[in-house]
Order: structure tokens, then C-alpha cells, then sequence
């Protein structure tokens, strides 16, 4: 059984740019969720999405941060104009609904702004 | 207050001994509780997950949980060297429509002396 995937694993954007993230969660998971961690810091929550739909964004930055997680293919965090305190590891969890809720990571994306 | 809070450690062991980790909560209507194990550069990975009060033991790990303490803890027996990782302590209320994301701890460092 694969885990869930995330890609690509290291990312280096210069300020200003545009950094897609994907993650595909495990086979049969349709509860996404976003998670980031920044230096030093602990995880933090930033959104949570089932199939195209968002049912929390209550940890993303108003400005610049979205998320999809369309009918098909992988789940997208989009980080535009990327600022150097963007940098940090950007994980995906997912789980196989909402009441039995243990998460299972990817491997993360090491985003790197110049 | 911190909604999640424990110790930052680092917490050192010698090889065989017991390491318990702690963690409280704040949020009273919590339900879920999970402990990760993450290493050093690498992703968080799901080691115990516990519902209700008591004691759940998962070989050399047990996960104790006291809701009206609003605490829990991990027991590691039989400590060895590639236990040496970062632990963190998760909380999950789902009620609402925040009830999929996970409120993390800073983490525990954990270092087991051969």
C-alpha cells in the first residue's frame, strides 16, 4: 500500500515566485489536511479539505495561501509571491474520515525562498 | 496558555530504562489523542493513538490518557538508541467544522544514552 506521497520534496523558489506543493493522500483517504513547520516551530494546522471541498481553513494566511483537493488528481497547496519566511517543511496528512481521525504524513516538502 | 503543552526536554535516558513523556490540554472538549514520533529532518510518524481513559499499550509503548486531568502521557520501555527522536503530543475535538485538524505540542527531544 503507498503512503501518502507528496511532491516534490525540495523546493527552492526566489522571493516573489509561485510554489506549488502536491500531495496524493493514501488510497481510499478523502480527508486531506495541511500542516507546516517552520523552523524551530511546532506543526501547525492550516487547512483541512475533502474532495473539492475546503471544510477548514482556519490556519491559512489570508493573503497569498490557497488549496484545492479536486475530484481527480492530487491535492495542491499554492503559496504565491513567496516571501523568505515562507520557508519552512509543508506536510500533508490524510485519514480515512473525519470520526477515525488518525493521520498519516507524508514526507514533506522542504520549500527554500531565496 | 498554550492549547497543547510539553516539556521541550531534551529528555536523556540510558538504554534500557523507562521514558515517560507528558503532555497537557486545554480544550476540555478534546477527544482524540495521538503521539508521533519524528526524527530529525524527516516526517511525523503515527505511533499510538488513545480514545478514552486508561492505559492502551502497543508493545514497548503505552499511552496513558485522564481526561478530567486533561493529560497524557507516553511510556517508552525498554529504552533503546533508535528511540532517540522528537515526540510530539496531538489533540483532536471534532466537534464542528474544525474538528479534522490536529493541535500539536512542541515536541518532547528524546535521547537514549547507550
Amino acid at each position: 500500500n503507498a503512503g501518502v506521497m507528496q511532491n516534490p520534496r525540495h523546493l527552492v523558489r526566489r522571493r516573489g515566485q509561485e510554489a506549488r506543493l502536491r500531495c496524493s493522500p493514501v488510497k481510499g483517504h478523502s480527508h486531506v489536511y495541511w500542516y507546516r513547520q517552520l523552523p524551530e516551530e511546532g506543526l501547525k494546522f492550516m487547512v483541512y479539505l475533502q474532495k473539492e471541498n475546503i471544510i477548514d481553513e482556519s490556519g491559512m494566511p489570508k493573503e497569498r495561501f490557497s488549496a484545492e483537493f479536486p475530484k481527480e488528481g492530487p491535492s495542491i497547496l499554492r503559496i504565491q509571491q513567496v516571501v523568505r519566511g515562507d520557508s519552512a517543511a509543508y506536510f500533508c496528512a490524510s485519514s480515512p474520515r473525519r470520526g477515525l481521525n488518525e493521520q498519516f504524513f507524508g514526507p514533506g516538502t522542504r520549500l527554500t525562498v531565496l | 496558555q498554550k492549547e497543547v503543552e510539553q516539556n521541550s526536554g531534551p529528555l536523556s535516558v540510558p538504554e534500557g530504562a523507562i521514558a515517560s513523556l507528558n503532555c497537557t490540554y486545554s480544550d476540555r472538549g478534546s477527544q482524540s489523542f495521538f503521539w508521533y514520533r519524528q526524527y530529525s529532518g524527516k516526517s511525523p510518524e503515527l505511533i499510538m493513538s488513545i480514545y478514552s481513559n486508561g492505559d492502551k499499550e502497543d508493545g514497548r509503548f503505552t499511552a496513558q490518557l485522564n481526561k478530567a486531568s486533561q493529560y497524557v502521557s507516553l511510556l517508552i520501555r525498554d529504552s533503546q538508541p533508535s528511540d532517540s527522536a522528537t515526540y510530539l503530543c496531538a489533540v483532536n475535538n471534532l466537534s464542528g467544522n474544525q474538528g479534522g485538524k490536529l493541535i500539536f505540542g512542541q515536541g518532547t527531544e528524546l535521547s537514549v544514552k547507550p
